[in-house]
């Protein structure tokens, strides 16, 4: 069936280092991939999406590209802020929505 | 303004006390959805709803139930509850069309069980 594999955490890095937190998906079609980040406290709420083999989302500097033939999503940012701590997930929509186990990131000034 | 909201916030109760979760959205969305989420586990599905009367198990449907009577609301009830299902809760909405199947979550419900 499908899934999402995450890099687990947690994860600290200095404000302005750059961030990769790995995703890899498996689907039995073509989904739709996403990112989504939780503040402290809070719901989560969309980071940036994918639809298709190739597609690069991106929002408040983070970026993402679908790329079919390694089935990754990796999430990129090439300098954090102390307000990027969260814990970020990635997730695939096909038939039914499914998400990674979420990584912590901690930014230290 | 386009939200989804949940209540209680948070609740304690004992084992046993038939409880419900309210959800309740207002983006005209078809597909509703219930998450719980546990430290290692991330977030897993419990129930979906793609439309008014119609209600599907996600992976963890065990000692929980839904309905959808109307199209905005989509409560989560625990008969019974137990301590395993001390959780963070999250509602979501989409509308799962053509152009989008973005998901809108709700604040979140922590509920302890004694």
């Amino acid at each position: 069936g499908d899934s999402v594999t995450q890099m687990e955490g947690p994860v600290t890095l200095s404000e302005e280092a750059f961030l990769t937190i790995n995703c890899t998906y498996t689907a039995t079609g073509y989904p739709s991939l996403f990112w989504y980040v939780q503040y402290p406290g809070e719901g989560l709420q969309l980071l940036l999406k994918a639809t298709k083999a190739d597609d690069k989302g991106s929002n408040k500097g983070f970026e993402a590209t679908y790329r079919k033939e390694t089935t990754s999503f990796h999430l990129e940012k090439g300098s954090v802020q102390v307000s990027d701590s969260a814990v970020y997930f990635c997730a695939l929509s096909e038939n039914q929505f499914y998400f990674g186990t979420g990584t912590s990131l901690t930014v230290i000034p | 303004e386009a939200q989804v909201t949940q209540n209680p916030r948070y609740l304690i109760t004992v084992t046993g006390k038939k409880l419900t979760v309210t959800c309740s959205q207002n983006m005209n969305h078809e597909y509703m959805s219930w998450y719980r989420q546990d430290p290692g586990l991330g977030l897993r599905q419990i129930y979906y709803s793609m439309n008014v009367e119609v209600t599907d198990k996600g992976d963890v449907p065990e000692g929980y139930k839904v309905s959808r009577k109307e199209k905005r609301n989509f409560p989560l009830i625990l008969e019974s509850p137990s301590p395993n299902q001390t959780s963070l809760y999250f509602c979501a909405s989409s509308p799962r069309d053509s152009y989008s199947d973005t998901q809108y979550f709700g604040p979140g419900t922590r509920l302890t069980v004694l």
